[in-house]
């Protein structure tokens, strides 16, 4: 069965702070990695990772990959208030009927105090 | 206007009840999936439809029905409502048939089983 976790579980931080969110996993041929962040409502996409060893960035955000550890980080620089909400970190099959079904990790709570 | 809708997005109901969350895409989108979250689980997948004619159980199908009506058009029932049924339940659409690893989600549903 696919695993996803990811570490920590919730981090409060003050403006300014730069924070790594984690994410390990555990699939049956791997396919891609996918970090969404949802505040209120639905979650929304961020990233999707493929390939090892190359970063994803946009503005303050970046990911980056490693297969060969079976990990992922999410790093946020430079945080503001908006940035609070809970990061999910997802992963994909490969082929099958287990094409574009998605095995979610718990999920990383970021607070982050004016 | 939002590409992936939810009816109801608030809802109470009692146990032993039926109840029907009804979700609709205007993305053209192949593949729609049901989840539903609860705190410190992430999210988790109930059913997933790769198109009106195949539907697929989840990790969690125990207790749910689907329903694909059209392509535009994913139901999910509650047979029987129960309290551990009391969660926030995700709609989600991906387009494989473009190669989209990528999962657009509605607004969700919050549904409380008294």
């Amino acid at each position: 069965e696919d695993k996803v976790v990811q570490s920590p579980l919730s981090l409060v931080v003050h403006e300014g702070d730069t924070v790594t969110l984690n994410c390990s996993y555990e699939v049956t041929n791997f396919r891609s990695l996918l970090w969404y962040k949802q505040e209120k409502k639905a979650p929304t996409f961020l990233f999707m990772l493929t390939s090892s060893g190359i970063e994803k960035k946009s503005g303050r955000l970046s990911s980056i990959l490693d297969k060969k550890e079976l990990f992922s980080i999410l790093n946020i620089t430079a945080t503001q208030t908006g940035d609070s909400a809970v990061y999910l970190c997802a992963v994909n099959r490969a082929g099958g009927t287990s094409y574009g079904k998605l095995t979610f990790g718990q999920g990383t709570i970021l607070t982050v105090h004016p | 206007d939002a590409d992936v809708t939810q009816t109801p997005r608030n809802r109470i109901t009692k146990t032993g009840k039926r109840i029907m969350l009804e979700c609709s895409q205007t993305k053209g989108h192949d593949r729609m999936y049901w989840y539903r979250q609860d705190p410190g689980l992430g999210l988790r997948l109930i059913y997933y439809s790769f198109d009106v004619k195949d539907i697929n159980k989840g990790e969690i199908s125990d207790g749910y029905s689907v329903s694909r009506q059209a392509q535009a058009k994913f139901s999910l029932s509650l047979e029987s409502a129960i309290p551990n049924q009391t969660a926030l339940y995700f709609c989600a659409t991906s387009n494989y048939r473009q190669g989209s690893y990528e999962q657009y989600f509605g607004p969700g549903t919050r549904l409380t089983v008294t």
